[in-house]
């Protein structure tokens, strides 16, 4: 496997189910990415994690809820979520160099969650 | 508010012509720039970035161009070419020596006609 890569590809959940969306990047970065786009709407960012540690939640609803055990791995754990949750949720990652800041972000395929 | 603007959902080039896709930016804290491709089903591509202290950053077909005092910056492709058509995406961050997230506009769909 190479670049980012995300699981499941599709989703449909009910209102009542908790699930989770898995993200694994292959990069060899440091810093990971959630972010959601919804229909007409720009990309929005979600959560970041520098280093294993959550440095940024951009006032996300406690049903969306991200792990992130080392700096390859990134989940969204999901429950009890609104049919307006539907949407594309994409993890991406990125190199931070100490004193310039995260480079470009590599985003993986994301996955395509239903909350019927 | 949108603090990344891209005014044109879509645009229709000529291919073998210049396309030129624009995006606007309200948050003077911005200082690193980038544009990205995406096709349907697939995520976002990196395509090519510029940093604040400099006006143009080229990459082959791919110039992008920034002009801070107007908050406005500008990809070129020449020649355009049919693979090229494709959803453009403009995002900006306020650097500052972490990781940040990128601050998105809607996008551009650009068609190039044969």
């Amino acid at each position: 496997e190479t670049g980012v890569t995300q699981t499941p590809r599709h989703l449909v959940m009910g209102m009542t189910n908790k699930k989770s969306l898995k993200c694994e990047q292959h990069l060899g970065h440091n810093a990971m990415y959630w972010y959601k786009q919804s229909a007409k709407k720009p990309l929005e960012l979600m959560f970041v994690y520098n280093f294993k540690e959550q440095t940024e939640n951009n006032s996300v609803p406690s049903r969306f809820s991200p792990e992130c055990p080392n700096s390859s791995h990134l989940f969204l754990h999901l429950h009890t979520l609104q049919p307006e949750d539907s949407a594309l949720y994409l993890c991406a990652s990125s190199q931070v160099m100490i004193g310039q800041g995260a480079g470009e972000q590599y985003f993986g395929p994301g996955t395509r969650l239903t909350v019927t | 508010d949108q603090q990344v603007k891209q005014n044109s959902p879509s645009l229709s080039v000529q291919e073998g012509r210049i396309s030129i896709l624009n995006c606007d930016y309200t948050n003077s804290m911005f200082d690193y720039f980038l544009w990205y491709k995406k096709y349907p089903a697939e995520g976002p591509t990196f395509l090519i970035s510029i940093s604040s202290i400099k006006d143009k950053n080229e990459d082959g077909r791919f110039t992008v161009f920034l002009n801070k005092s107007a908050k406005h910056l500008s990809l070129h492709i020449v020649p355009s070419q049919p693979g090229d058509s494709a959803v453009y995406f403009c995002a900006a961050s306020e650097g500052g020596g972490g990781a940040d997230g990128l601050t998105f506009g809607k996008g551009t769909h650009l068609i190039i006609q044969p």
